[in-house]
């Protein structure tokens, strides 16, 4: 059974649009919601988090939504661009009890 | 500053030889971690430490070793590589765990078992 559940699994959004991606969990353990940013040959990078005490985290052009009720949490990325152009991890939970989403690929056309 | 470090970074073995993956940091991390990625799928853990001479294990820890000498190496051992073991592996270090926690990557091994 799928502990995490992470959509779409591919992704293409004109330069300038909005990206979202979403990740449902069933664990409601889970303290601690990252998202990770991984390009092509390189481990993944934190590119973002949220805490279950807080519905909305910002920065920059990426945005964190939580819905703790549904047990769902979403990337928002505004005004993408070419250079966003990777896979994007869900993986909530501390590191050592995490479990990772299988990844979107979001691919950004200029 | 390198961060973390893999080596190697690529390998081919053949089914049942051994080998050691060296993960290195210099950022006095107390936590580490080794993971594996394969097509299509996000990573799963192998093992990890929580701090010098601890290790545990994670979600796939069948056939592999690790051990955590010193505090800024932590090592991945295969003691009989089977084809299933074909993957790429990273390594993750922190200096914390909770809230606070930032997972620091390395750039990958890519392992081929023939």
């Amino acid at each position: 059974q799928q502990q995490v559940k992470q959509s779409p699994q591919s992704l293409i959004v004109q330069k300038g649009g909005i990206s979202i991606i979403n990740c449902a969990y069933e664990n409601t353990a889970f303290d601690y919601f990252p998202w990770y940013q991984q390009f092509p040959g390189k481990g993944p990078a934190l590119l973002i988090a949220i805490r279950p005490d807080v519905s909305e985290k910002k920065e920059g052009r990426f945005t964190i939504s939580f819905n703790k009720s549904a047990k769902q949490f979403s990337l928002h990325i505004m005004d993408s661009q070419p250079g966003d152009s990777a896979t994007y991890f869900c993986a909530p939970g501390y590191a050592g009890k995490s479990t990772f989403g299988d990844g979107t690929t979001l691919t950004v056309k200029p | 500053n390198a961060g973390v470090t893999q080596t190697p970074k690529f390998r081919v073995l053949k089914t049942g030889q051994s080998m050691t993956l060296l993960c290195a940091q210099d950022m006095n991390h107390e936590y580490m971690y080794w993971y594996r990625q394969d097509p299509g799928m996000g990573l799963r853990l192998i093992h990890y430490s929580v701090g010098e001479g601890t290790t545990a294990k994670g979600e796939v820890p069948d056939g592999y070793n690790v051990s955590r000498l010193k505090k800024q190496n932590f090592l991945l051992g295969l003691e009989s590589a089977a084809p299933s073991q074909t993957s790429v592996y990273f390594c993750a270090s922190s200096d914390s765990t909770g809230s606070d926690e930032k997972l620091f990557f390395g750039s990958g091994t890519q392992l081929s078992v023939l």
